[in-house]
């Protein structure tokens, strides 16, 4: 099965702590990414990877920063954490199957308060 | 992408068969699509995945019409564990670096 993991499941920080928060899959995967997700909202992407240092805005990239050095790992950095990212954060790979039909793969999430 | 439209929420009880239509009017030739289910505190997991017709898997039946700008995620004979909330997305085949956007998702509550 294919596993992505989220580093910690918790994690509190003060505002203005820079963030890191890593997420590893073990598939191979080329392809990446970190959502939010907020009571009452959907999922929103931040950003996604499709390759190694490779790196694509989604629709909320403002506040954050990405680094993909390893195929298997993205990072979400929060430069400078403010009370407004206090949320859940979802990290997911993806696959392609024989008829280019992609299939995404999630972590359990990361549970982000900014006090 | 074409934008995806679904119901905000549906009720429904123990054993009853449940269909959940998602309205993708624009959706393209390339375009194929998903659902996904979420419980609470956990990431989304794949449900089940189709370009026309019918698909049936060990979960669920994904139907599509011949115009394909909507599809029906049938479940049958549900039970209180499929209490979540079911995202319907559409996704591009020739794009290999695709923006996978969520929508709103559908609240589907079971009662006993």
């Amino acid at each position: 099965d294919v596993k992505v993991t989220q580093s910690s499941r918790y994690l509190v920080k003060r505002t203005g702590e820079k963030v890191f928060l890593e997420c590893v899959q073990d598939m191979d995967h080329e392809n990446m990414f970190w959502y939010r997700q907020d009571p009452g909202l959907g999922l929103r992407l931040i950003y996604f990877s499709y390759d190694v240092k490779m790196k694509e805005k989604g629709d909320i990239p403002e506040g954050y920063s990405v680094s993909r050095e390893k195929k298997e790992r993205f990072s979400l950095i929060l430069e400078s954490a403010s009370t407004n990212q206090t949320s859940m954060y979802l990290c997911a790979s993806s696959s392609r199957d024989s008829k280019d039909n992609e299939k995404l793969f999630f972590g359990s999430g990361t549970q982000l308060s900014v006090l | 992408l074409a934008k995806t439209t679904q119901p905000i929420s549906m009720d429904s009880y123990e054993g009853q068969e449940v269909n959940i239509t998602c309205s993708h009017n624009n959706i393209a030739t390339n375009d194929y699509i998903t659902w996904y289910q979420q419980f609470p505190s956990q990431g989304p997991r794949f449900i089940i995945q189709g370009y026309k017709t019918k698909v049936t898997n060990e979960v669920a039946s994904l139907f599509i019409p011949a115009d394909r700008k909507s599809s029906t995620l049938s479940l049958p004979r549900v039970s209180l564990s499929d209490t979540a909330v079911y995202y319907c997305l559409v996704g591009d085949r020739g794009s290999s670096a695709s923006k996978i956007i969520f929508g709103s998702g559908t609240r589907l509550s079971i009662r006993p």
